[in-house]
């Protein structure tokens, strides 16, 4: 079974703060998505990662791809109000019975405090 | 707005009862897949179909199944409904069901079981 460990599980922040948000799993994926989800909302997809290495930026984020696609992490930079929601990193199985499947983190639920 | 759209937002009934979620996935998008989201559990895969076939299971009790019609969209069926069927669920839908996979949520259905 894949399992992806996501921490923290809470951030509580101030607004202009850094932080990061980890991935990680002792399997490979291969790819990896990072989703924003909202309280009674679907998740929003942010980013998907596929090389092991990638970083990808997305304004005051940053998104970075183990180099053994085995983990990943979230960066924010100077972190608004806005930014508050669960972030849930989710990677994807490459064939198999699972093929196409996503398995999720628990999720960071992070609040930037104005 | 994803372009995946899910019917009804809100569900309550009663337990042994049984109901029908139904979703239809983005224009061009082949793969639908459901999710299921509780509190303790986190974001779960439960079932993927591709272009009206079945692709791949994940945890979905016997009491649940799914199909995908001609028209893509797809419907999930959930009977004898117990109290922690109580949850809230996601379709998702992608172009294909590629290792890429990039999915895109619908807003979900809310099921209170009482």
């Amino acid at each position: 079974t894949q399992l992806l460990e996501q921490s923290p599980q809470f951030l509580s922040i101030q607004e202009g703060e850094n932080l990061t948000v980890y991935c990680n799993s002792s399997s490979v994926f291969s790819s990896l998505q990072w989703y924003r989800q909202e309280p009674g909302e679907g998740p929003v997809l942010l980013v998907t990662v596929v090389t092991g290495g990638e970083v990808k930026k997305l304004k005051r984020l940053t998104f970075q791809f183990g180099d053994a696609r085995k983990d990943s992490s979230l960066h924010i930079t100077a972190a608004q109000p806005g930014d508050t929601g669960l972030y849930l990193c989710a990677g994807a199985n490459a064939g198999g019975t699972s093929y196409g499947k996503l398995t999720f983190g628990q999720g960071t639920i992070l609040t930037v405090h104005p | 707005d994803s372009g995946v759209t899910q019917t009804p937002k809100h569900l309550i009934t009663a337990t042994g009862q049984r109901v029908t979620l139904r979703c239809s996935p983005r224009s061009g998008d082949l793969s639908v897949y459901w999710y299921q989201q509780s509190l303790d559990q986190g974001l779960q895969f439960l079932i993927q179909y591709y272009n009206g076939e079945e692709r791949a299971k994940g945890n979905i009790l016997e009491r649940f199944s799914a199909q995908q019609f001609p028209d893509l969209h797809s419907e999930l069926n959930l009977s004898s409904l117990e109290l922690g069927d109580s949850a809230l669920y996601f379709c998702a839908s992608s172009i294909s069901g590629t290792s890429v996979n990039e999915q895109f949520f619908g807003p979900g259905t809310r099921l209170t079981v009482l």
